[in-house]
């Protein structure tokens, strides 16, 4: 069953602008929220995480928004950049060590 | 810094065959995880470990088994590999009840 869900399946942004990605999880227990990049021939990494006492989260160009009552997490990238093209996962855990990760968002961004 | 490594990045076995994929991490972690990654599913967790010699299914084990006999070191093993299982596999590692987990650059297996 997916217990993630994310959209879009892509995105293509021009540079300079925002690109934001959606994800919704059905498991109240999940309590971090993930979001990992990868790059083309390479394994995904860790970008920005938040636990659920927030609802905001900002590291640099990156933005984490948390809806607790809606089940609903989302990235926001400002100020976009051909650099930051890239394929995105969301992903959740519950008191464990196990990533439940979403279906991916690629993203283009386009001079 | 964390070093994951999967020991092929391409593999191409035929159908029938016993594969092995190895994965050796370099930073004492206790949990070790293999992924599997296709276009539209993202990655889904096939088995994972948090301790040497013990194991757990992940969302999708079935045709697949793990080894882990050394804390650094965990296999996955295709008993009879099918075209059904071409895919990017993934190996991750993350210290038990830390969240954060780091992978492997990934093996593309191609079953022919």
């Amino acid at each position: 069953q997916q217990q993630v869900k994310q959209s879009p399946q892509s995105l293509i942004v021009q540079k300079g602008g925002i690109s934001i990605i959606n994800c919704a999880y059905e498991n109240t227990a999940f309590d971090y929220f993930p979001w990992y990049q990868q790059f083309p021939g390479k394994g995904p990494a860790l970008l920005i995480a938040i636990r659920p006492d927030v609802s905001e989260k900002k590291e640099g160009r990156f933005t984490i928004s948390f809806n607790k009552s809606a089940k609903q997490f989302s990235l926001h990238i400002m100020d976009s950049q051909p650099g930051d093209s890239a394929t995105y996962f969301c992903a959740t855990t519950g008191g464990g060590n196990k990533l439940t990760f979403g279906t991916g968002t690629q993203l283009k961004v386009e001079l | 810094d964390v070093k994951v490594t999967q020991s092929s990045r391409y593999l191409v076995k035929r159908t029938g065959e016993k594969v092995f994929l190895e994965c050796v991490q370099d930073m004492d972690h206790e949990n070790m995880f293999w992924y599997r990654q296709d276009p539209g599913l993202g990655l889904r967790l096939i088995y994972f470990s948090y301790d040497v010699k013990m194991k757990e299914k992940g969302d999708i084990p079935e045709g697949y088994s793990v080894s882990r006999e050394k804390k650094e070191r965990f296999s996955l093993i295709l008993e009879s590999a099918s075209t059904n299982q071409t895919s990017m596999y993934l190996c991750a590692s993350s210290v038990l009840g830390v969240t954060e987990a780091f992978f492997g650059q990934g093996t593309r297996l191609t079953v022919v």
